[in-house]
C-alpha cells in the first residue's frame, strides 16, 4: 500500500526567500505525482505533474523534481512571496491504480511580509 | 466556467439528517472521483465511475454513503443519518479515461453539529 510522507509540516519563511518542500513515497511503482496548492477551505488546485519517465517539471518560479529510485520528489519555490501562502500537497497515482490518488498531509506555508 | 463544479459549498446540518452533494464535472470527461479530506489530513479515495457505472468503493465509504451518476455526467454523493464524524470536506474530481491526471473542483464542506 503506498503511503506519501511531506515534510516538513509547517514551513514559515520570510518574503523573497527560496525554499524547498518534500514528499516521499513507500512503492516506486507510479505512473506520475502532482503537486497541488489548497488554500484555506478551498479546493486543489493542480500546479505541476511529473510523469514517472520524467526528472522534473517548472512552471513560473516553481520546479518539480522526482527521484522514483529513492521515493522522493521535491518543490522548489523561488523568491517566495506572501501569496505562496497556502498548504501544498503531492500525490501518486500508482501503477495498477491508474484513478486513485494517494495523497500526504501537506505543508503548510505561511511566507511573511 | 469550464472546471469541476460542485454544489453546496458549505452545508451545515444537524446530526440524523440527510445530505446530498452534486458534482458537475468537465463536460467531456467520462471518469469522476470523489474523495474525503478531514482537518489537517490529505484527501482519500471514496469511489470512482467510468462514465455511469461505479467501479470501486473504499472501505470508508460505509451504508450511509451512496453515489451515484445516471446518465454519466454529473454525480451525486448522500450521507444518510449524518454523524459528526462525517464532518470533513467532499472533493470531486474528474479525467478522461485513459489520461492521469485529475482535475479538482472546490469542494463541499460539510459540516454536522
Amino acid at each position: 500500500k503506498q503511503e506519501v510522507t511531506q515534510i516538513p509540516a509547517a514551513l514559515s519563511v520570510p518574503e523573497g526567500e527560496n525554499l524547498v518542500l518534500n514528499c516521499s513515497f513507500t512503492d516506486s511503482a507510479i505512473y506520475n505525482l502532482q503537486w497541488f496548492r489548497q488554500d484555506p477551505g478551498k479546493g486543489l488546485t493542480s500546479l505541476l505533474l511529473i510523469q514517472s519517465s520524467q526528472r522534473e517539471q517548472t512552471s513560473g518560479r516553481l520546479n518539480a523534481s522526482l527521484d522514483k529510485s529513492s521515493g522522493r520528489s521535491t518543490l522548489y519555490i523561488a523568491a517566495s512571496q506572501p501569496g505562496d501562502s497556502a498548504t501544498y500537497l503531492c500525490a501518486t497515482l500508482s501503477g495498477g491504480s491508474n484513478y486513485k490518488l494517494t495523497f500526504g498531509k501537506g505543508t503548510l506555508l505561511t511566507v511573511n511580509p | 466556467d469550464t472546471g469541476v463544479s460542485q454544489d453546496p459549498r458549505h452545508k451545515i446540518t444537524k446530526r440524523g439528517q440527510n445530505v446530498t452533494f452534486r458534482c458537475d464535472p468537465i463536460s467531456e470527461h467520462n471518469r469522476l472521483y470523489w474523495y474525503r479530506q478531514t482537518l489537517g489530513q490529505g484527501p482519500e479515495f471514496l469511489t470512482y465511475f467510468q462514465n455511469e457505472a461505479q467501479l470501486e468503493k473504499s472501505r470508508l465509504l460505509s451504508d450511509r454513503f451512496s453515489a451515484e451518476r445516471p446518465k454519466g455526467s454529473f454525480s451525486t454523493l448522500e450521507i444518510q443519518r449524518t454523524e459528526q464524524g462525517d464532518s470533513a470536506m467532499y472533493l470531486c474530481a474528474s479525467s478522461l479515461k485513459g489520461a492521469r491526471e485529475l482535475f479538482f473542483g472546490e469542494g463541499s464542506r460539510l459540516t454536522v453539529l
